[in-house]
């Protein structure tokens, strides 16, 4: 298996754009994750997904910030519109029971 | 809710020498612990987790953690460290139905590893 798959790996982009990061999980895997990591905040979960279904967005920032997940391959976490403190390295993860495996993280940077 | 402390936030060992990684978890319940380690540029991985059982808990590349209860502690240690150890590493307290839904994790604690 070729493991979490996230793109792009790297993004630039300037405020106010909108910043679309894709994570395809490992097949079978029923849950999935965002993360974020920052030096100030370290890890932070943001939200997981159960099923494709969302079952806490509790660590989601604010309303600038939404993922979703159309199908058991695929989910999106979408910043609009972006902003310079949004500049981190986002993480998606899998897991089926008990061990996430994460990806290789897209490192945003918002100018 | 649950925290994670990692009093260690940068270690320099000698290659070949013993380590010992801290980590001091607060949670209201059994706890599920694990430690990650994340080289630069790359995703975490996994080294070992605890969830029940026996206390000390082996994991890949050589290392192990001791789960102490009494002192909420979770300490990774490993006998002697090779220059490819040289890594940032994550304690994490888990939560959920099969415990790792969400995690909290540490600060971190970066390793670097002398010659």
């Amino acid at each position: 298996d070729a493991g979490v798959i996230q793109s792009p790996r790297h993004e630039v982009t300037e405020m106010g754009q909108e910043v679309t990061l894709r994570c395809k999980p490992i097949s079978g895997h029923d849950y999935l994750f965002w993360y974020r990591q920052t030096m100030m905040r370290g890890l932070e979960l943001l939200i997981y997904f159960n099923n494709n279904v969302p079952i806490d967005d509790s660590g989601m920032p604010e309303d600038r910030f939404s993922a979703k997940m159309p199908n058991a391959s695929f989910s999106t976490l979408k910043i609009q519109p972006s902003e310079p403190r949004d500049s981190a390295v986002y993480f998606c993860a899998s897991s089926f029971r008990n061990e996430q495996f994460f990806g290789p993280g897209t490192r945003l940077t918002v100018l | 809710a649950q925290s994670v402390t990692q009093p260690d936030i940068h270690i320099t060992v000698s290659e070949g020498a013993s380590l010992e990684l801290r980590c001091n978890y607060s949670y209201g319940a059994t706890p599920y612990l694990f430690w990650y380690v994340q080289s630069p540029g790359q995703g975490l991985q996994l080294l070992l987790k605890y969830f029940s059982g026996d206390t000390l808990v082996q994991g890949i590349k050589g290392f192990e953690a001791e789960f102490k209860r009494s002192q909420s502690s979770f300490n990774l240690r490993k006998p002697s460290v090779h220059w490819s150890d040289a890594a940032e590493y994550f304690c994490a307290v888990g939560a959920g139905d099969f415990g790792n839904e969400k995690l909290t994790f540490g600060t971190g604690t970066r390793l670097t590893i002398i010659p």
